[in-house]
């Protein structure tokens, strides 16, 4: 079955620190894979798609098919970056399947 | 453009109770999503439309939960009788069409069965 893992629940660094947010997926076939997030009294919404390659905000995620992984990464941490970071793939006719969701905290 | 509106945000009910949500999506989004989030977990799909037709509705409990879109437009989740495991944020979200990737969603409804 397809399945998005995101090993933690809390991850906290200081302001200026590099960022690592941690997906791992299994899936048979090709798979698309995107990070939505969630800032504080705000909806869930899109960051980026890994089919863009592009960086949004300043992150960027790479798609490793040999590791079966799409790690979210910035290499500088900024306060407003606090949010809950989730993991989706789609699978079938645009069904996203989400991972537990990371809370990353921005330390000042 | 306006988001994808919902309502109520908050609702607190007895189990066995019956309860729905309603939600407007994003004005020409032909697909709309409903999904459950518990406490501590990532959003699990409940249900999806394409217009008024479900194309997906495999992890519907559907000896309790019902939904509908009969024109195509708003749609309402039902729970009928609620149990204390259904507490959790409803989500509903909308895209443009089944083939658009991004999913645009609503503020949630926050349901606690007691």
């Amino acid at each position: 079955a397809q399945r998005v893992t995101q090993p933690e629940k809390l991850l906290s660094v200081f302001k200026g620190a590099p960022v690592e947010l941690k997906c791992n997926y299994s899936y048979s076939g090709s798979p698309e894979l995107f990070w939505y997030v969630q800032y504080s009294r705000q909806r869930l919404q899109l960051l980026l798609r890994h089919i863009s390659r592009e960086s949004i905000k300043g992150f960027t995620a790479d798609l490793n098919k040999g590791e079966t992984s799409f790690h979210l990464k910035k290499p500088f941490a900024q306060e407003e970056d606090s949010a809950m970071y989730y993991c989706a793939l789609i699978q079938g006719a645009q069904k996203l399947v989400f991972g537990q969701g990371t809370r990353l905290t921005i330390n000042p | 453009e306006a988001g994808v509106a919902q309502s109520p945000r908050y609702k607190i009910i007895e189990k066995r109770q019956s309860v729905a949500f309603w939600c407007n999506p994003i004005s020409g989004h032909a697909t709309l999503y409903w999904y459950q989030q518990i406490l501590g977990q990532g959003p699990k799909l409940l249900i999806q439309f394409q217009n008024n037709g479900v194309v997906d509705d495999s992890q519907l409990p559907k000896d309790r939960f019902s939904a509908e879109r009969l024109k195509g437009v708003d749609s309402t989740l039902k729970i009928q009788p609620a149990k204390l495991e259904d507490s959790a944020v409803y989500l509903c979200a909308s895209s443009f069409r089944l083939s658009s990737y991004e999913q645009y969603f609503g503020p949630g409804t926050r349901l606690t069965v007691t």
